[in-house]
């Protein structure tokens, strides 16, 4: 058990719908990233937040956001879905302030498939 | 553009054998190099890592060189049991002060008893 708890574990929804993927980091990690996978590829980084900001932003579509909130849970929000978002979302944190560490404690993920 | 690589998709290996993963990359920039295991319905785990500076760092029956002119890196796992199978997956960073790492495609292993 990493600490980071992802809901939901599965979501099957139909195109152009709009989704919210929940995140909370282990207990007194400051970082929550997004990560994506879709099948047969590695995890594609979407965007990183730090104490409640944007930190660093990967290959995020602008259909696609994500926040981080006071309480340090995280929310990635996918709308005007489409066949091709269908992937594993998963979502990490770490405890790193200004030095990096290089450890993500990753939760199970989210299963996306969108019908 | 793949930045990360692993050109192998899958590895067979026998019980008791060693296990050689195999990671190129092409950021000149990458200086953090992490490897992460991950097994069915769990999210990655990180196994080991190595920073730039070193050419090797060894844990337990895991062993991570680095090639830096080569831009290379693979993991060894010596001896390889039925409970390593799983997908790695190869990962790196710039040191830039907040962690942005880069994944591989990811090697799927399989030990047999």
């Amino acid at each position: 058990d990493s600490g980071v708890t992802q809901t939901p574990k599965h979501l099957i929804t139909a195109t152009g719908q709009r989704v919210t993927l929940r995140c909370s980091p282990r207990s007194g990690d400051l970082s929550v990233y997004w990560y994506q996978q879709s099948l047969d590829q590695g995890l594609q980084f979407l965007i990183q937040y730090y104490n409640g900001e944007e930190r660093a932003k990967g290959n995020i579509l602008e259909r696609f956001s994500a926040q981080q909130f006071p309480d340090l849970h995280s929310e990635l929000n996918l709308s005007s879905l489409e066949l091709g978002d269908s992937a594993l979302y998963f979502c990490a944190s770490s405890s790193q302030g200004l030095q990096s560490t290089g450890e993500l404690f990753f939760g199970e993920g989210s299963r996306l498939t969108v019908l | 553009d793949q930045q990360v690589k692993q050109n192998s998709p899958s590895l067979s290996v026998q019980e008791g054998r060693i296990s050689i993963l195999n990671c190129d990359y092409t950021n000149s920039m990458f200086d953090y190099f992490l490897w992460y295991k991950k097994y069915p319905a769990e999210g990655p785990t990180f196994l080991i890592s190595i920073s730039s500076i070193k050419d090797k760092n060894e844990d337990g029956r895991f062993t991570v060189f680095l090639n830096k002119s080569a831009k290379h890196l693979s993991l060894h796992i010596v001896p390889s049991q039925p409970g390593d199978s799983a997908v790695y997956f190869c990962a790196a960073s710039e040191n830039t002060g907040f962690q942005k790492l880069v994944f591989g495609t990811g090697t799927r292993l399989l030990v047999s008893p």
